[in-house]
């Protein structure tokens, strides 16, 4: 079956550290790759998506990610960050046919120590 | 323009009785889903409707859930004799031919007492 893993339940980090948020998913083919984010209280905003093409995406807020092929992972990375990152991160993937509903990882919270 | 919204934002139920959930699409998508975030189950996908007609159910945990979606926009997600574990957050998500991104809204908060 279909699956995302997201190794890392809760991560902290200071302020204008780096950061790498892990994801693995299982799948028969390259699926469509997502990374959404979730404040406290609200829905989910999406960062970033992979479809085809130039494996390193480029997202909002700073963020981007790679898909690789060869690990099944898409990766979530930010050079530097601020405290306003602090939130809930999920990697998602869609199935390339039929209702390409969203299979979702676990989530990572991201705490930033100032 | 106009993102995803969800009514109401919090609704607070006693075990037993019935609930609806609306849900208002980004205008013109076609495509409209419901997901469930729970702590024990994080989050999971529940329907999916591509105009009126909902070709994917598979989600529902039970028959006690029903959703229907009418003139192609606006979906209403029913949970009948609600039970406590059903105390959840209910996202609504839409997408442009069920091929692209999906933006979601902000949810429902449901509590079950």
């Amino acid at each position: 079956a279909q699956s995302v893993t997201q190794p890392d339940i809760h991560i902290t980090v200071s302020e204008g550290a780096s950061l790498e948020l892990r994801c693995n998913y299982s799948y028969g083919a390259t699926p469509y790759l997502f990374w959404y984010v979730q404040s406290p209280g609200q829905g989910l905003q999406l960062l970033l998506k992979y479809f085809s093409g130039d494996t390193l995406v480029q997202g909002i807020k700073g963020f981007e990610a790679e898909f690789k092929r060869s690990q099944s992972s898409f990766n979530l990375r930010k050079p530097s960050v601020h405290w306003s990152d602090a939130a809930e991160y999920f990697c998602a993937v869609a199935f390339l046919q039929g209702a390409q509903k969203l299979v979702f990882g676990q989530g990572t919270r991201l705490t930033i120590n100032p | 323009g106009a993102g995803v919204s969800q009514s109401p934002s919090n609704k607070v139920t006693e075990k037993g009785k019935d609930v609806e959930l609306r849900c208002d699409p980004i205008s013109g998508h076609t495509a409209l889903y419901w997901y469930r975030q729970s702590l024990g189950q994080g989050l999971e996908f529940l329907i999916y409707f591509q105009g009126n007609s909902a070709p994917d159910k598979s989600g529902l945990p039970s028959d006690r859930f029903s959703a229907e979606r009418t003139g192609g926009s606006v979906s209403t997600l029913t949970i009948q004799r609600t039970q406590q574990e059903d105390s959840a957050v209910y996202l609504c998500a839409s997408s442009n031919s069920g091929q692209e991104t999906q933006y979601f809204g902000p949810g429902t908060r449901l509590l079950v007492l």
